[in-house]
């Protein structure tokens, strides 16, 4: 099956900017997730998606940061305006529910550099 | 947060055995462990998870402490496809949080 598939692959912005991520999760998956990893971190839990309703974003700073997903299948997440502190990883997971059980499955992720 | 304590970097040679250790005192009776890893420049990837029995599948082993407050995955014979950061999480019962550490770096030395 084809996996989760993310664009861009690499991205370079200036600070203040404007950009956006796509996910495109594997079929059937009811749950989507967010990551944000800064270099030599482990991924941080941006927002969490079940179907096209937010189940957790409380680590997501909303003042700059969106996300959407709409018919519960693809979706974006937005920055605006970026900061350099936003230079990171940015990784799109999904998986088939919520259950504890549930394994993610990632995509390779958005290589952001914000100058 | 549910918290796991790893070492920062391994090595191992080629074709031996590894051992990745994992502390988790704070674990609650419910928190499955999971383990993921990263090769480089890619997204994490499942590798296995346990609640209290030890568990094997194609890529690992899981070997629990009987106090559940320690982990140990176990790589049978090592390959340089293995080198990666590997990651010990916790998955509570309640809430959705899948909480990784920084992870452990594992060279594999050919």
């Amino acid at each position: 099956e084809a996996g989760v598939a993310q664009s861009p692959r690499y991205k370079i912005i200036e600070k203040r900017q404007s950009v956006a991520f796509w996910c495109n999760p594997i079929s059937g998956h009811a749950t989507l997730y967010w990551y944000q990893q800064i270099l030599g971190q482990g991924p941080k839990l941006l927002i969490q998606f079940q179907n096209n309703g937010v189940v957790d974003d409380s680590q997501l700073p909303k003042d700059r940061f969106s996300a959407e997903r709409l018919k519960g299948v693809d979706s974006t997440l937005k920055i605006q305006p970026a900061k350099l502190e936003d230079s990171a990883v940015y990784l799109c997971a999904s998986s088939p529910g919520l259950g504890l059980l549930d394994t993610q499955y990632f995509g390779p992720g958005t290589r952001l550099t914000v100058l | 947060d549910a918290k796991t304590t790893q070492p920062n970097s391994m090595e191992s040679n080629e074709e031996e055995p590894v051992h990745l250790p994992c502390n988790h005192s704070t674990i609650s009776g419910t928190d499955y462990i999971h383990w993921y890893r990263q090769l480089p420049s890619q997204g994490p990837e499942y590798v296995i998870h346990g609640l209290t029995s030890n568990v094997n599948n194609r890529m690992a082993s899981l070997a629990i402490a009987e106090d559940r407050k320690s982990s140990t995955l176990i790589l049978h014979r090592a390959t340089l496809r293995d080198a990666a950061v590997y990651y010990c999480i916790l998955r509570p019962n309640t809430g959705n949080q899948f909480y990784f550490g920084t992870g452990t770096s594992l060279t594999v030395i050919p």
